[in-house]
């Protein structure tokens, strides 16, 4: 089966501008998180969306935002783009069948900001 | 106060040694979970556990076993025969259940397996 994929692996941005990653889940998951991981802080998590609704948020501003679909397919954006938004940005599907739990995660979006 | 401490940074062993990876946590929550997870050089993050605070048994899975001890608030982590593929960084979570589910990560550990 295939796995979490994410779009576009690598983007360059300039300040000020936003952005727009795109995550596809495992089939059959329906929740998918968002991190952010960066040499200063760390993986961070950004936010958790389980049918179509956000169910977790990290602490970040309010530019970060994110969406889910109903096939759980899953966008998050940052707006007004800022040098520390530079970071990788992993996006992670999962599953809890009793008390089994499964995560995968994507291979990340690299984000540069300048 | 969520609070994810890895002490180690960074540890390296000779192949096929055994090696342990430290976490201590804290929470004031009587419901969470923790998790580890490993980060290899490609970069992709791989999920290895995440174990319920109501469930103290230790777990096994082939070299990998964790030992959780609600006592001292740890959730450690070992590779029996350490192999060089196990090289990587190791990061430990901590999600309050009852806190809308914020996952807080420890810093990492490097391992670094030496052929």
């Amino acid at each position: 089966k295939a796995g979490v994929t994410q779009t576009p692996r690598y983007l360059i941005k300039t300040r000020g501008q936003q952005v727009t990653l795109s995550c596809s889940p495992i089939s059959g998951h329906r929740s998918v998180s968002w991190y952010q991981q960066t040499p200063g802080q760390g993986l961070q998590f950004l936010f958790e969306y389980f049918s179509e609704t956000q169910r977790n948020k990290g602490n970040f501003p309010g530019r970060f935002s994110g969406r889910q679909f109903s096939n759980s397919r899953s966008e998050m954006n940052v707006s007004t783009l800022e040098l520390g938004d530079s970071a990788l940005y992993l996006c992670a599907s999962s599953v809890t069948r009793g008390i089994s739990y499964e995560q995968y995660f994507g291979p990340g979006t690299r984000l540069t900001v300048t | 106060a969520q609070k994810v401490t890895q002490a180690q940074t960074e540890i390296s062993v000779v192949e096929k040694e055994d090696v342990t990876l430290d976490c201590v946590y804290e929470t004031r929550d009587t419901t969470y979970y923790l998790f580890w997870y490993k980060q290899p050089p490609s970069g992709e993050l791989v999920f290895l556990i995440r174990r319920n605070s109501f469930d103290e048994q230790n777990e096994i899975s082939g070299r990998y076993s964790w030992n959780f001890q609600k006592s001292t608030s740890s959730f450690n982590f070992t590779i029996t025969a350490s192999q060089v593929v196990d090289s990587a960084v190791y990061f430990c979570a901590l999600s309050e259940a009852d806190r809308d589910d914020k996952i807080i990560f420890g810093k990492g550990t490097r391992l670094h397996i030496l052929p």
